[in-house]
């Protein structure tokens, strides 16, 4: 079983839908989680980063996690054409980043 | 303008060659690493340095190499043992060590490597 899971997609929306991106982890020791995007061909950038369980906002940019149920979410609200990337969730756990496979997303206008 | 620089972008090598991917950083962050993505997989870790002449095998470090001469540096050999080597490979940096504490990995560009 990988530490960090993440449905893979793709992802297809149209353009002012709310994009939910979720993501489930198995180590209870992870406290810090990151969601990262990806352009294609790009490396990835860091978009948010949450500490233990509870919400934190940026803009249109969501980022929950659940530590009882070990779940992590990315809510996107009124999503832009822009916004079409792959958009990766991470947990922090000694020495390393554990990546789940990134999810592909589309905002079609 | 601080940040990664990874070349070349693009790299294409024979079965059998080494190949060497460049990492330069001037953030003055003291680790350094190297992950590999292939589609679906998300990113893996290859190897990590937390301190020049220092580095630790990651989670798939068969048939790679690396050195950490420099602070600013840290380049990849992928090597003709490693049997799948096509990918994209990503260097990224922090400013001290990921432990337990929260610290941000910057990530550079990439390089794309095929194997003809």
């Amino acid at each position: 079983q990988k530490e960090v899971e993440q449905d893979p997609g793709p992802l297809s929306v149209p353009e002012g839908a709310i994009v939910s991106l979720n993501c489930t982890y198995s180590n209870s020791a992870f406290q810090y989680f990151m969601w990262y995007r990806q352009y294609s061909r790009k490396g990835p950038e860091l978009l948010m980063y949450t500490y233990s369980s509870g919400n934190k906002e940026d803009g249109r940019f969501t980022a929950q996690v659940d530590k009882s149920s070990k779940y992590i979410s990315l809510f996107i609200r009124d999503s832009q054409p822009s916004d079409s990337a792959t958009y990766l969730c991470a947990s922090q756990g000694a020495q390393k980043l554990v990546f789940g496979q990134g999810t592909r997303l589309t905002i079609n206008p | 303008d601080g940040g990664i620089t990874q070349s070349p972008k693009y790299l294409f090598r024979k079965e059998g060659q080494n190949v060497t991917l460049s990492c330069e950083q001037n953030l003055n962050h003291d680790a350094m690493y190297w992950y590999r993505q292939d589609p679906g997989q998300g990113l893996r870790l290859i190897y990590y340095s937390q301190i020049v002449n220092d580095f630790q095998k990651g989670d798939i470090a068969e048939g790679y190499s690396v050195s950490r001469e420099k602070k600013e540096s840290f380049p990849l050999t992928v090597t003709s043992a490693q049997k799948n080597p096509t990918a994209f490979y990503l260097c990224a940096s922090s400013s001290s060590p990921t432990g337990w504490a929260y610290n941000e990995q910057f990530f550079g560009p990439g390089t794309r490597l095929t194997v003809l």
